[in-house]
This record gives C-alpha cells, sequence and structure tokens, in this order.
C-alpha cells in the first residue's frame, strides 16, 4: 500500500530564504504525487502534481517539485518564501486503482520577517 | 475555478444530539465525493468515498452507523455525525471531483469545525 512520509513537523525561514520541504513515498509503480497547502481553519489548496513526463513540475505561488525516483522523494521547493507562504503543507500520493488521495502528516512553516 | 462549498464551517452541539454537514459542489457535478477527518496538527483522515446515487464506502476503522453519508445528487453530499460525543470533535473536510481519475481536479471545501460539549 501507498504511504507518504513528511519528516518535518515543523520547519522556520525567513522572508525572503528558499525554502525545501521534504516528502517520501512509498509506491511500486509510478505514483501520482501532490503537494497542497492548508491555511488555518481552512481546506486544501492544490500547489501543483506530478503524474509522468518531466520531472520538475512548476507549481502556483512560485512553488516547484521534483519527482526523484531513485530517492522516492517528491521534494516542494521556492527560491524566496514570502511572509504569506505560512502555512501547513501536505504531501499527498494516489492509492492503488482508486481516486482516493493518502496524505503526509504535514509540514507547518512558519516565516519570519 | 470550482468551487466547493462546506456547511456550516462551525458546530457546536451537545453530547448525545446528531450533526449534519453540506458538501455542495458550485459550479460542477460531483460524481465523487470524500470526507475526511482533521485531528489536531495532524493529517487528514479519509473517512469514505461517497458516489452520487450509491452507498458510501467507508475506510478501515470507521462506523458507517455513526458517520451517516448521503450522496443524494451530483452537487451535494451529506456527513451526519449521529450520537455526537465530545471525542468527535474535530475538523471535517469534504472534497469532490468532477470525474473519476487523478487527471480530474479534487477541490476543497474550507472545512467544518465540529465541538460536542
Amino acid at each position: 500500500a501507498q504511504s507518504v512520509t513528511q519528516p518535518d513537523i515543523h520547519i522556520t525561514v525567513s522572508e525572503g530564504a528558499s525554502l525545501e520541504l521534504r516528502c517520501n513515498y512509498s509506491y511500486g509503480a509510478t505514483p501520482y504525487l501532490f503537494w497542497y497547502v492548508q491555511s488555518p481553519g481552512q481546506g486544501l489548496q492544490l500547489l501543483l502534481k506530478y503524474f509522468s513526463g518531466d520531472t520538475l513540475v512548476q507549481g502556483i505561488k512560485g512553488f516547484e517539485a521534483e519527482f526523484k525516483r531513485s530517492q522516492s522523494s517528491f521534494n516542494l521547493r521556492k527560491p524566496s518564501v514570502h511572509w504569506s507562504d505560512a502555512a501547513e503543507y501536505f504531501c499527498a500520493v494516489g492509492a492503488d486503482n482508486t481516486d482516493k488521495l493518502i496524505f503526509g502528516t504535514g509540514t507547518r512553516l512558519q516565516v519570519f520577517p | 475555478g470550482a468551487v466547493v462549498s462546506q456547511h456550516p464551517s462551525w458546530v457546536i452541539c451537545k453530547s448525545g444530539t446528531s450533526v449534519k454537514i453540506e458538501c455542495r459542489s458550485l459550479d460542477f457535478q460531483a460524481t465523487t465525493m470524500f470526507w475526511y477527518r482533521q485531528f489536531p496538527k495532524q493529517s487528514l483522515m479519509l473517512m469514505a468515498t461517497s458516489n452520487e446515487g450509491s452507498k458510501a464506502t467507508y475506510e478501515q476503522g470507521v462506523e458507517k452507523d455513526k458517520f451517516l453519508i448521503n450522496h443524494a445528487s451530483l452537487t451535494l453530499s451529506t456527513l451526519t455525525v449521529t450520537s455526537a460525543h465530545p471525542e468527535d470533535s474535530s475538523f471535517y473536510i469534504c472534497s469532490a471531483r468532477g470525474q473519476a481519475g487523478y487527471n480530474s481536479p479534487l477541490h476543497f471545501g474550507n472545512g467544518t469545525r465540529l465541538t460536542v460539549t
């Protein structure tokens, strides 16, 4: 069965600094991978997704992620973080033969001015 | 873009009462809706998948009789927490997909904060 691990529970960065949020997945075949962002008390917004093809995917709000099969990773990056990026970030993988998504435990991002 | 409206955004109820949460797709027909539960500072736990006109498929460990899901139309799914208890207090989020398959975007509601006193 698929699973997703986000090793970092909480990350703090300064505004303007670069950001990388880690995500590791467990799946035998090529996975469907997603990154979502959640602001406090709200639902989730899709940042980007990977299904196949180019392993570097661009998303909204200046985010990108790179699929690395050899490392079973799909890390999220942003070159320069803005204070408005402070939120909870979830990595997710598509489950076998279904429409279900399996979410990681999330990484809370704090941004200091 | 596609919008999923979830109502109410928050609700407080007394122990033993039932609470209904609605999830509506406002500008698309949702063939599939998903209900998640999120504990504080934790991930989303999938509770069930509902398809219009058929019974919901519950995840292992989720009580069907306690969490009643009805997907009566292509734009509305409801989750009823029956005989609520304090341990049911949580953040419930619905999501909807217009078509089957991961190529169809998954749209999330803004969630419902349930507090059972």
